[in-house]
Parts: structure tokens; sequence; C-alpha cells
């Protein structure tokens, strides 16, 4: 199995602050990466994915970057609605592994 | 719009089965796959397994195997997870997700609004 690793596990920022937050596959899975994000008690939703593609309806503040094993979502400018937990999953290859998840938190 | 509609939560005893439908309107049911993840409380997500809703194919997590089957009825929309010999860990938030492809990039984009399993005796 491919194992999703992101880091940090959980970050407190500031609003109007830029966030990466880094997700590392433990083999290539070129560009099928995808990111979620989740709100307590709620359904994850999509935000990105093909590692760069943004969903529509998503704020252009979120944008993806990486290829291969190595990835990245960057908020560029925090919103007190981004306060959530993000999620990393790639879709390369059965199963459809997630990453353990990043804490976004209001410092 | 397209909608996932999921059964109501479900309390079972150690041992015992469960069953969680989906039921998918808004768009070609056969047309996408559906995958099922779980959430246990205040853990992450859990890919189980996915079915074709055109074949009736499936692939399932290695965990899972033996203990799970996914099935589907096109002719009400919906997509069943039937999962076996139940203990404390299957307590957990179960989702059906209709998948999208987008230049062979797969993407789960519709979440059913998920169902609670409590496995308790």
């Amino acid at each position: 199995d491919i194992q999703m690793t992101q880091s940090p596990s959980s970050l407190s920022a500031s609003i109007g602050d830029r966030v990466t937050i880094t997700c590392r596959a433990s083999q290539s899975i070129a560009g099928h990466l995808n990111w979620y994000q989740q709100k307590p008690e709620k359904a994850p939703k999509v935000l990105i994915y093909g590692a760069s593609t943004l969903q529509s309806g998503v704020p252009l503040r979120f944008s993806g970057s990486g290829f291969g094993s190595e990835f990245t979502l960057t908020i560029s400018s925090l919103q007190p609605e981004d306060f959530a937990t993000y999620y990393c999953q790639q879709s390369y290859t059965e199963p459809r592994t997630f990453g353990q998840g990043t804490k976004l938190q209001i410092q | 719009q397209v909608q996932m509609v999921q059964s109501g939560a479900e309390v079972k005893n150690p041992g015992a089965s469960v069953r969680v439908s989906c039921k998918a309107s808004g768009y070609t049911f056969t047309t996408y796959g559906i995958s099922w993840v779980r959430q246990a409380r205040g853990q992450g997500l859990e890919w189980m397994g996915w079915i074709s809703a055109y074949s009736g194919d499936t692939k399932y997590a290695q965990k899972f195997q033996g203990r799970v089957t996914m099935t589907r009825d096109t002719s009400t929309r919906t997509a069943y997870l039937d999962l076996r010999s139940l203990t404390s860990d299957d307590s957990a938030v179960y989702y059906c997700v209709r998948e999208a492809e987008v230049s062979r990039v797969v993407y789960f984009l519709y979440w059913g609004q998920g169902t609670l399993v409590t496995v308790s005796s």
C-alpha cells in the first residue's frame, strides 16, 4: 500500500497568514493527489484534485502543487472559515489511501 | 443536483453484521464508481473499497477482505455496504462517495451525509 504522510499534524495560525501543508507519498503517484477539507461533524469536501486543479467553487486562496511523491497545499491568506482539518489522498492505485490529516487551528 | 443519501444510524452488538445503504440521485447512476470511506471518532479517513455502479465489480482494502461486501441495485440507484463480524473497532461514521474523473485523475466529489455505526454490548 502507498503510505501518505502529512506534515504538520497540527498547525496554529492567524487570520491573514499564509499556510502550507505538505504531503509525501511512499512512492511516486505522478499527479494523482487530492486535497480535502473537513469541518467538525461534516463530510469532507474536495478542494484540489490532480495535485493542482482547483475544484469549482473553491476560493482562489487555495492552491496545490507537486508531482511524484511530494505535494503541498497552500492557503494564501487564512480566512475564519478555513479553520478545519485537511487531508491529502492518493488516487494512483487502490487502496486509495489518505494522509493522517492536518488540523488547522486559530492562534 | 447530485445527492447521496445514506441510511440512518445503527447500533449493533459485537459479532453482528450491519448494512448501510446509499441512494444516489441527480446523475446517471451507472456512469460513476462509488467508494466507501469510514472515520472513527476523532480519527482520520479510511478507504474501505469501491464498487463500479456499471458492472458491480469491486475492489476492497486488504484490511476488510472477507468481512465486507459492496453491492449495488441499479433499479433503485442504491449502493450497499455490508460489514460482518463487527467489533468495537468498527464503530465509526461510514460515508459513501461518488467519484469523479478528469484526465484520468479520480477524486471523491459527492459525499453522503454519513451513517454512524456504533458497536457495543
